[in-house]
């Protein structure tokens, strides 16, 4: 069963401007974390965001966790070309075994 | 990026045919992963271990098989490809704390003619 659902399923913005993507998930968590993955390539970890956390930043990234409504936010300020690139959510589970799940990923277009 | 390699990048085989994808990490890492991944959708877990001699199952269905002699091999085993097994395998492995994240591989492109 898919755990992590992300909103939007593709964003096109203009270079400068922020990105915001959005993921929700349906169970308990330890973390979760935001990966981004170039095309054809394998994911590259972003940014960690445990379950007692509200908010994370790194460099222009700015994560922001809401337990209660079992979703998270990635922001990416002043984007660039080089941003465009997919970003997935996945969720590290607070029972059972520690498999992380994915969402299906926001495909993010950076126009120049 | 990631120490943790995986050969071959592309394959393409004849359906019926047994295939073996390798992935290696220098990281000495005790968990590995398997995850199988159509272009442009989520990721499947197919595989994963905790260590030397351990192995599961994940949460999608999958005919092929995985072993974990040594603590950097994780190979994955396809006995009999079939046309469906066409998608991109990517492995990952983490340090067996909590809160650790994954590295990944740049993935095996397999298409099963």
């Amino acid at each position: 069963s898919q755990q992590g659902e992300e909103d939007p399923q593709a964003l096109s913005i203009q270079e400068g401007e922020n990105a915001t993507m959005n993921c929700s998930y349906k169970t308990s968590i330890n973390n979760l974390q935001w990966y981004r993955q170039n095309s054809g390539r394998g994911l590259v970890h972003l940014i960690l965001i445990r379950s007692n956390e509200r908010e994370k930043h790194s460099g222009r990234l700015r994560v922001t966790l809401d337990t209660s409504k079992k979703s998270s936010s990635l922001l990416i300020t002043a984007s660039r070309a080089a941003d465009t690139a997919s970003y997935f959510c996945a969720t590290d589970a607070s029972q059972g075994a520690q498999k992380l799940v994915f969402g299906q990923g926001t495909r993010l277009t950076i126009n120049p | 990026e990631a120490d943790i390699y995986q050969t071959p990048r592309y394959l393409v085989i004849g359906t019926g045919k047994k295939i073996t994808l390798e992935c290696s990490q220098t990281m000495g890492h005790d968990k590995m992963y398997w995850y199988q991944q159509d272009p442009g959708m989520e990721l499947h877990l197919i595989h994963y271990s905790y260590g030397v001699n351990s192995t599961e199952k994940g949460d999608l269905s999958s005919e092929s098989t995985v072993s974990r002699i040594r603590t950097e091999h994780f190979p994955l085993t396809l006995e009999s490809a079939r046309p469906s097994h066409t998608s991109q395998y990517l492995c990952a492995s983490r340090l067996g704390t909590d809160n650790s994240p994954l590295h990944f591989g740049n993935g095996t492109r397999l298409t099963v003619t």
